[in-house]
């Protein structure tokens, strides 16, 4: 099965970059879905096909892929931004898989 | 607008089937290029795909749970069911249903029910 890993915490300070990394098997071939869970909520696409915002998703955030990791940078970090980020993608094997979850804090 | 709501029971037995429903509106489930997902989420972990029907009823279950689950479609009734047979504590988790927009061998899920908490317990 496919495996997608991300680290369970990254902090930033306000104003600053938060870049929140998903590894997974030549990762760089799939595309690469990022989804903000705040507490108590349910899940919001925030970036698509690795770099697409949906509408009303600031320009903020944004994503790269390639190699073996993809990458949810979020610029200008607000008090707002801290949740829980999850990677999506799809593999012939497991299907839809989802990462382990990222808790971004905002210091 | 699209919104999507999961009903259901907020507690099972062990060894019970748990019968979830996904009532949607504002996009058809026979539009080519959509269907609904269910995923879950045990309480303080991440999340777990669980099941996914097309438009055209093609269905996907997650490889380690395929013996258990079943989905299914009321296009007229704009309903997704999911079953999951011989529940147990660790299926204790919040389970939401979820729009799918298929693109080009990927797809993502926008947007998502609110979810609902089911226990499993004696």
């Amino acid at each position: 099965s496919y495996v997608l890993t991300q680290p369970p915490s990254v902090s930033v300070a306000p104003g600053q970059t938060a870049r929140i990394t998903c590894g997974g098997n030549n990762i760089g071939s799939k595309s690469v879905h990022w989804y903000q869970q705040k507490p108590g909520q349910a899940p919001v696409l925030v970036v698509y096909d690795d770099s697409d915002r949906p509408s009303g998703i600031p320009e903020r955030f944004s994503g790269s892929n390639s190699g073996n990791t993809a990458t949810l940078t979020i610029s200008r970090v607000e008090a707002g931004d801290e949740a829980d980020y999850y990677c999506q993608v799809w593999d012939s094997s497991s299907d839809r898989v989802f990462g382990g979850g990222t808790k971004l804090t905002v210091l | 607008q699209i919104t999507l709501k999961e009903s259901g029971p907020t507690l099972v037995k062990p060894t019970q089937t748990l019968t979830l429903t996904c009532t949607f509106s504002g996009f058809s489930l026979s539009t080519s290029g959509v269907g609904v997902g269910w995923i879950r989420q045990p309480p303080g972990k991440a999340l777990e795909w669980l099941a996914l029907i097309y438009w055209d009823d093609d269905k996907r279950y997650s490889p380690s749970l395929k013996s258990r689950l079943t989905i299914t479609k009321d296009t007229s009734k704009n309903q997704v069911v999911l079953t999951m047979t011989n529940m147990d504590p660790v299926d204790t988790a919040t389970y939401y249903c979820a729009l799918f927009i298929a693109a080009a061998g990927t797809g993502w899920f926008d947007p998502w029910g609110q979810g609902t908490l089911v226990t499993v317990s004696s």
